[in-house]
């Protein structure tokens, strides 16, 4: 079966520190991956997404950038953090399916960040 | 800009009753949708996909699609207090999935 692996589960980071959160899935090949943002009371908001290695689409300009070194991998950065960067960050997977489709999701159980 | 509205209750049932919970979408041209449900301090998890105009039950929950009047529902029948949670509503067009805020439902014992 396949499954989503996210760390760390909390994190507290200083304004102006980088960031690096890593998500790997298991189980499954060539999968859609996506970073998302959810800040406290609000809705989800898509930051990245990536169709394959090395193939990354931003949604958000901002301090933020994301990698995808392997198929199963994807690492969400930032060189210095703002007070505003502090969320819920949630990685997810949906298997490849072409573009007018989709399965659904699969989220990992997500990072707390706090920017202080 | 494509959007998903919902209304953010709370919506507040008695155990045993049927919850509803509703949705609008801008765009016109979405081919999927779900609904989500998130306990609190955790992440979503899928319960229900829907790709055609109609009804589809899973269980307790059947989802509701019409495409002419861009809405979605979700159904969920005698409700249970561990159906308290925020549902999301989404859709899709191409790679990226739309979510709606959520609507926080709670289910009195």
């Amino acid at each position: 079966s396949q499954t989503i692996h996210q760390w760390p589960a909390t994190l507290v980071q200083p304004v102006g520190s980088p960031l690096s959160l890593e998500c790997t899935v298991e189980g499954t090949s060539n999968p859609n991956l996506y970073w998302y943002r959810q800040a406290a009371g609000r809705g989800l908001q898509l930051l990245f997404y990536s169709v394959g290695i090395g193939q990354i689409s931003s949604e958000v300009p901002q301090n933020l950038s994301a990698s995808r070194p392997q198929d199963r991998q994807f690492i969400l950065s930032s060189k210095k953090l703002l007070l505003s960067d502090s969320g819920f960050y949630l990685c997810a997977w949906s298997p490849r399916a072409r573009s007018d489709f989709n399965y659904g999701y699969t989220f990992g159980s997500g990072t707390r960040l706090t920017v202080v | 800009q494509k959007e998903v509205e919902q209304n953010s209750g709370p919506l507040s049932v008695p155990e045993g009753a049927i919850a509803s919970l509703n949705c609008t979408y801008s765009d016109r041209g979405s081919q999927s949708f779900f609904w989500y449900r998130q306990y609190s301090g955790k992440s979503p998890e899928l319960i229900m996909s829907i790709y055609s105009n109609g009804d589809k039950e899973d269980g307790r929950f059947t989802a509701q699609l019409n495409k002419a009047s861009q809405y979605v529902s979700l159904l969920i029948r005698d409700s249970q207090p561990s159906d308290s949670a925020t549902y999301l509503c989404a859709t899709t067009g191409g790679f990226k999935t739309i979510f709606g805020a959520g609507t926080r439902l709670f289910v009195k014992a």
